[in-house]
């Protein structure tokens, strides 16, 4: 069946401007995750949702970052007002549980803040 | 101290070899062990996944969880030069109080398998 997937899987954007970036996780899975990999930290949550509601945003690294999901499967990230320090490649992984060990992966939205 | 530490690598050996993986990890609350591979540009693949302490087997993979230990590994036999990739250890639970288990990444070693 399809996998995660994840659009766009290049974004060039300038310092200051808004993303959008976005998640198509597997059909049917309840639980979605975002993480971020970047050289120096590696990969790194950022927010899990259980169906539409986003119950642990503890990765989130400042107020710019927010997201969101509806119908209980595609999910927006949002980083608004961007730095170059956001660049990195930001990844989403869903799973049929909450469970840990079955999250899959998408391919990543590589993002570069110039 | 990182909550899972892993060699970054890179590590090199010959097609046919025995590769072995290693992390190791400070938060004893950790239940879910799991190894991912992520071929250049591509997201992670899950390989993997043990819950709690024990040996498991796949194919040419084996990944052990000595909990006592805090030490994770995981054996590639017969290594083939498609095994060439980054391989990132990761663990998870048990859940947060918001129902999440999110997991916690080691940095990954770059493994090349030379023909």
């Amino acid at each position: 069946g399809a996998g995660v997937s994840q659009s766009p899987s290049n974004k060039v954007t300038e310092k200051g401007k808004d993303v959008e970036l976005r998640c198509d996780p597997i059909s049917g899975h309840t639980a979605l995750y975002w993480y971020r990999q970047s050289l120096g930290q590696g990969l790194e949550f950022l927010i899990y949702f259980q169906g539409n509601s986003a119950p642990d945003k503890s990765g989130l690294p400042s107020d710019r970052f927010s997201a969101e999901r509806t119908g209980g499967s595609v999910s927006t990230l949002t980083i608004q007002r961007t730095q170059q320090e956001d660049s990195a490649v930001y990844l989403c992984a869903s799973s049929l549980a909450p469970r840990g060990e079955t999250q899959y992966f998408g391919p990543g939205t590589r993002l570069l803040v110039l | 101290q990182k909550e899972v530490e892993q060699d970054p690598g890179p590590l090199s050996v010959p097609e046919g070899a025995i590769v072995s993986l290693n992390c190791t990890y400070s938060n004893s609350a950790f239940q879910y062990f799991m190894w991912y591979r992520q071929y250049s540009r591509k997201g992670p693949e899950l390989l993997m996944y043990t819950y709690s302490s024990g040996n498991k087997e796949d194919g040419r993979f084996t990944a052990q969880v000595d909990k006592s230990s805090k030490y994770i590994s995981l054996f590639i036999r017969d290594s083939q030069p498609s095994d060439s990739a980054t391989y990132l250890c990761a663990m998870s639970g048990p859940s947060s109080g918001a129902g999440s288990y999110q997991l916690t990444f080691g940095k990954g070693t770059k493994l090349s398998v030379i023909p």
